[in-house]
């Protein structure tokens, strides 16, 4: 199966940097790649999603590239806000209503 | 986005009853449901896809009798966590896609066995 591997498990930047996680799959039939972000006791939110025919997204101050070759993704945040202080989870899934396979997750913290 | 609701938000229950966790879809139609279990600090591990209609379909290593899963309706499914023991308590999410691929989830659910 699909296995997602996702660094670093906590990053901390000060308020006005950027941000950058780092994501790679082992499934070469994965081709739907959505991130989400998950604040403390609440539901994790889709914030964006790139799909294999795209090598890059974006949206305002977040953007994600795919590498099928290399079989990594990235979550670029530029301008880091403290309410960007949450924890972000990468996923990969074959698409087709299969299922979605989750990294581990980073927690961000911005310093004001 | 689409929206999914969860009840109860939380839970507290005795050692050896039996939870019943309802997740639905308000404003969309979902033939297929997700349920996850999240520990502190740990990403989302899933543990069954609910299919309106059919069988739910388990990951490894977790109890189809243990954690029961209905999926009624295109609008509800539910989890029942059978004979629940404090290994149990921990955070459910449940989730729900309004197509292939987007997922949406609903706020959880905290149960504490005790």
């Amino acid at each position: 199966g699909e296995n997602v591997e996702q660094h670093p498990s906590t990053l901390s930047v000060q308020e006005g940097d950027s941000a950058v996680i780092k994501c790679t799959y082992s499934d070469s039939a994965s081709n739907y790649f959505p991130w989400y972000k998950q604040e403390l006791g609440k539901r994790p939110q889709l914030i964006i999603d790139i799909r294999s025919n795209v090598g890059e997204k974006k949206d305002q101050r977040i953007a994600v590239t795919l590498n099928k070759t290399a079989k990594h993704f990235s979550l670029h945040i530029t301008e880091t806000q403290p309410e960007d202080s949450a924890v972000y989870f990468c996923a990969a899934s074959p698409g087709g209503y299969q299922k979605v396979t989750f990294g581990i997750g980073t927690k961000l913290q911005v310093i004001p | 986005g689409a929206v999914v609701s969860q009840h109860p938000s939380r839970v507290i229950c005795k050692s050896g009853t039996s939870v019943k966790i309802e997740c639905r879809s308000l404003d969309f139609q979902a033939t297929t449901m997700f349920w996850y279990r999240q520990f502190p600090k740990q990403s989302l591990m899933l543990m069954a896809t609910s299919n309106e209609g059919s069988k739910a379909t388990y990951e490894q290593g977790v109890e189809k009798d243990k954690f029961l899963i209905n999926h009624a309706s295109l609008t509800l499914s539910t989890l029942t966590v059978t004979s629940a023991h404090p290994e149990d308590s921990s955070f459910y999410i449940c989730s729900a896609r309004d197509g292939p691929e987007t997922q949406y989830f609903g706020p959880g659910t905290r149960l504490l066995v005790l």
